[in-house]
């Protein structure tokens, strides 16, 4: 069935510092891409998504670029602060529209 | 507008022991997920709605997990009897149509089994 697969965590950054996040998918026809984010504490959010090959989604500073021939989805960030520090999830919604996630990647950020 | 709401928050109850979950989504959102999310793990789709039919509860354990949506609005989950791998988050999740649209969460009750 349809799949994401994303970079394993944690990441440790300092503020600044330039963040990507890979993500990769597997899927029959043509699904939505989404990057959710969980703050400590807090329930699962919308960060950006993308409905077809080339879209760029963008949020908050961060951006991702639906990527057809490499089945991509790679959220990436020119300057993280410290707010950033948060578990990312990569998400797709399949033609038969099952929302599937992948693991989460735990990203701290240090002042 | 007013966004999922999910209760209770937190839940413990000794094994073999039932617990249902309660959760209102979004108004006029047609369709409705439940999901368990395990401690560092993703969110693992347990059963999909459609107003109040089942699209999708292929990973739903119905030996002891049980759902329903009356009336295409709110929805409750049920588990009985409860075992100790049982202990995760549950999500509640609705969106706006059938289409690849993004779906809205619920702040989630976290349910311990001891």
């Amino acid at each position: 069935g349809d799949s994401v697969t994303q970079m394993e965590g944690p990441v440790t950054l300092s503020e600044e510092a330039f963040l990507t996040i890979n993500c990769t998918y597997t899927a029959t026809g043509y699904p939505s891409l989404f990057w959710y984010v969980q703050y400590p504490g807090e329930g699962l959010q919308l960060l950006l998504k993308a409905t077809k090959a080339d879209d760029k989604g963008s949020n908050k500073g961060f951006e991702a670029t639906y990527r057809k021939e490499t089945t991509s989805f790679h959220l990436e960030k020119g300057s993280v602060q410290v707010s950033d520090s948060a578990v990312y999830f990569c998400a797709l919604c399949s033609n038969d529209y099952k929302l599937s996630f992948g693991a989460g990647t735990t990203v701290t950020v240090r002042a | 507008e007013a966004g999922v709401a999910q209760s209770p928050r937190y839940k413990i109850i000794e094994k073999r022991q039932s617990v249902a979950f309660w959760c209102n989504p979004i108004s006029g959102h047609a369709t409705l997920y439940w999901y368990q999310q395990i401690l560092g793990q993703g969110p693992k789709l347990l059963i999909q709605f459609q107003n109040n039919g089942v699209v999708d509860d292929s990973q739903l354990p119905k030996d002891r997990f049980s759902a329903e949506r009356l009336k295409g609005v709110d929805s409750t989950l049920k588990i009985q009897p409860a075992k100790l791998e049982d202990s995760a988050v549950y999500l509640c999740a609705s969106s706006a149509r059938t289409g690849k649209a993004e779906a809205f969460f619920g702040q989630g009750t976290r349910l311990t089994v001891v």
